[in-house]
């Protein structure tokens, strides 16, 4: 089945040792996306791709830097993990920027 | 800008009755989409209905049903024959030319 994959499912760091999340799709979308949602809250749009150009909302810190190497492929890298930024992180695809969003399972992190 | 309200943080129901879930919603664009999104306990945000605003026709899916009322940018999510498995923190997102705007969500409890 089509789908969008997130790993690892859950990450341990610790406070300021970098991390990299990872998201692949075979659904073959131009545009991927990462959220970051914390507990009981809407999930919040960090970055997204539309093919290969990149599009950083603006009040996402620069501790957060995404890469997308192919079609597939979308990672997520936090430079300098803070307590702050343990939050479920989430990866959507869309074939254009108004199609509907499919979200993968997420990755939870925790920041010791 | 666009915004999405949820003004019920919590709702409940008892298995295998109908509740209604609320949104509003404000946008200036006149092309935009509206979804309800499921996110149960396990984290996976899943679609659940999707409204194209140009289409009067109000979207169904199965048990799931939207009333649209675009005059009045209300957009409400109506559960029939509740199902335990409906338990969820339920989204309303509002696409438009280039972003996924979520309300803040609301948590359906089913009762048995």
């Amino acid at each position: 089945d089509a789908m969008v994959i997130q790993n690892p499912r859950y990450q341990v760091t610790q406070f300021g040792k970098p991390v990299t999340l990872s998201c692949s799709q075979t659904l073959n979308h131009n545009v991927m996306y990462w959220y970051q949602q914390k507990s009981s809250q809407a999930p919040k749009l960090l970055f997204h791709y539309y093919d290969k150009d990149f599009n950083n909302e603006a009040d996402t810190p620069d501790n957060f830097q995404s890469r997308r190497p192919n079609t597939s492929f979308c990672f997520l890298d936090i430079r300098s993990p803070g307590l702050g930024d343990a939050a479920m992180y989430l990866c959507a695809t869309s074939g254009s920027s108004t199609d509907t969003q499919y979200f993968g399972p997420g990755t939870r992190l925790t920041v010791l | 800008a666009q915004t999405v309200t949820q003004s019920q943080p919590e709702m409940s129901v008892q298995e295998a009755e109908t509740v209604t879930l609320s949104c509003t919603y404000d946008t200036s664009e006149s092309d935009y989409y509206l979804f309800w999104y499921k996110q149960p306990p396990s984290r996976q945000m899943i679609l659940v209905i999707r409204q194209e605003a140009y289409k009067q026709q109000n979207a169904t899916e199965n048990r799931f049903s939207v009333n649209f009322q675009k005059a009045a940018k209300s957009f409400s999510l109506k559960i029939s024959d509740s199902q335990l498995g409906d338990a969820a923190m339920y989204f309303c997102a509002l696409q438009g030319a280039q972003k996924l705007v979520f309300g803040q969500g609301t948590r359906l409890t089913i009762n048995p």
